[in-house]
């Protein structure tokens, strides 16, 4: 089983709202990424989560607030989002940090009033 | 750092041809690489993947091919069935947790 399960499938939120997204996995894996996808883009890195610390922050307004609870378990915290960063919020994890083959979930499709 | 081009951005084939997606990276010390389908409202899914010790891989009708001396690789998708249409992406990776990413290629498939 690869799946990554991510929550909610939709968001809508104004710009002065606080929202999370939650995204979870049960294959044991130790690494745990955050991707933000434009329409008609690739995904672009924003975290990486690496045995539940963070390991790589790809310059991600503070906004955006990252949360590693357990091993399964991957949160991203939104405050005081701007129109721009709607988009696709995908996670994907790994078997671990040096092993390359990551697993996508299915999105947050976010839009930000 | 590394750059990943990916070409064509958009691919229109006839059910039962053949499809070419072909991608180029710059650092040599890259050694993974994924490619991943990505329908109209889904996350990507990997399809196929190639190490630098492969030259080659199959799987039913995906195939990917590795040139390490030029630095391209290609996705080969035989028999195409319109559940094939979708975005498609290359990636290249020089360490475990971080890819790059092609700029896409949209493949429509015609009945």
């Amino acid at each position: 089983d690869t799946e990554v399960t991510q929550t909610p499938k939709h968001l809508v939120m104004g710009m002065t709202n606080k929202k999370s997204l939650k995204c979870e996995q049960h294959m044991g894996h130790r690494a745990m990424y955050w991707y933000k996808q434009k329409a008609k883009k690739p995904p672009e890195l924003m975290f990486v989560y690496s045995y539940e610390k963070l390991s790589i922050n790809e310059s991600v307004p503070s906004r955006f607030s990252p949360e590693c609870p357990n091993s399964s378990l991957l949160n991203l915290h939104l405050h005081a989002l701007q129109p721009e960063d709607s988009a696709l919020y995908l996670c994907a994890s790994s078997q671990d940090p040096d092993y390359d083959t990551q697993y996508f979930g299915p999105g947050t499709r976010l839009t930000v009033l | 750092g590394e750059n990943v081009e990916q070409h064509p951005s958009t691919l229109s084939v006839q059910e039962g041809d053949s499809a070419v997606i072909k991608c180029t990276y710059s650092d040599s010390a890259s050694n993974y690489f994924p490619w991943y389908k990505q329908e109209l409202g889904k996350g990507p899914q990997l399809i196929i993947d190639i190490r630098s010790n492969v030259g080659e891989k199959k799987d039913q009708r995906i195939a990917v091919t590795l040139n390490k001396t030029a630095k391209h690789f290609s996705l080969h998708i035989t028999e195409t069935q319109p559940e094939d249409s979708a975005v498609y992406f290359c990636a290249a990776s020089n360490r475990g947790n971080q890819f790059y990413f092609g700029t896409g290629t949209s493949l429509t498939v015609i009945p």
